[in-house]
């Protein structure tokens, strides 16, 4: 079955440094997306993609966060300076279509410690 | 707005008992409805969903039914496996489509 790849599966880096989070949706997929889950709470929606560009994002996508389909295959996320609150699993997810009960499939997840 | 509520865990059961995980939601319009399931050191998988009113998804043995007048969609199984201990994830999509709202997740523990 096809599914959605993340890498690193778990990174630590230092308050203030960039990261990049790397996904390879489902090859056919044309939605993506990155939601986050801060350990012990909610999985949250952070920003959704099509056709190269951001089509929703939520308040916690700040200006530190940003979003790239590099190539054809790759889709990244970036936290330019990273926070101890940014400490968070990250799951990249992709759809193929952007209607109603479509299924959004998800990766394993990126954990990310920010110290 | 939009939010999902379920119930808290976490939950445990012993093998084959009857399992019952409610989740209630608030939204706008007719959502879609989904359960999540996470093993231990996985991502998400989608377990079933439901698109209307009155629909009944089910999977694996697991099944919900879209209630609109109790705006609920309660996860249930006849008989659980030690094989299903996992976190369970309720989550609506708003009927534009694409983004998932989810519940705070209940995590399920089954013994032998």
């Amino acid at each position: 079955e096809p599914e959605v790849t993340q890498t690193p599966s778990h990174q630590v880096t230092q308050m203030g440094q960039e990261v990049i989070l790397r996904c390879v949706p489902i090859s056919n997929h044309l939605y993506f997306y990155w939601y986050r889950q801060i350990l012990g709470q909610k999985v949250e929606f952070l920003v959704s993609f099509y056709n190269n560009e951001i089509s929703e994002k939520s308040e916690i996508f700040d200006d530190q966060f940003s979003v790239e389909r590099p190539d054809g295959s790759n889709f990244t996320l970036k936290i330019r300076s990273t926070k101890l609150e940014d400490s968070a699993m990250y799951f990249c997810a992709s759809s193929d279509m952007d209607f109603r009960g479509n299924t959004i499939y998800f990766g394993e997840g990126s954990w990310l410690t920010v110290v | 707005g939009n939010s999902v509520t379920q119930m808290e865990g976490p939950v445990t059961l012993s093998e084959e008992a009857f399992l019952t995980i409610n989740c209630t939601y608030t939204a706008t319009g007719y959502p879609s409805l989904f359960w999540y399931v996470q093993y231990p050191g996985e991502g998400l998988q989608l377990l079933l969903k439901a698109t209307k009113a009155d629909d009944k998804g089910s999977n694996k043995g697991f099944e919900a039914t879209y209630r609109k007048e109790t705006t609920s969609f309660h996860l249930e199984k006849g008989s659980v496996q030690v094989s299903d201990s996992a976190v369970y994830f309720c989550a609506l999509s708003p009927n534009q489509g694409g983004k998932l709202i989810f519940g705070q997740g209940t995590e399920l523990s089954v013994k032998p």
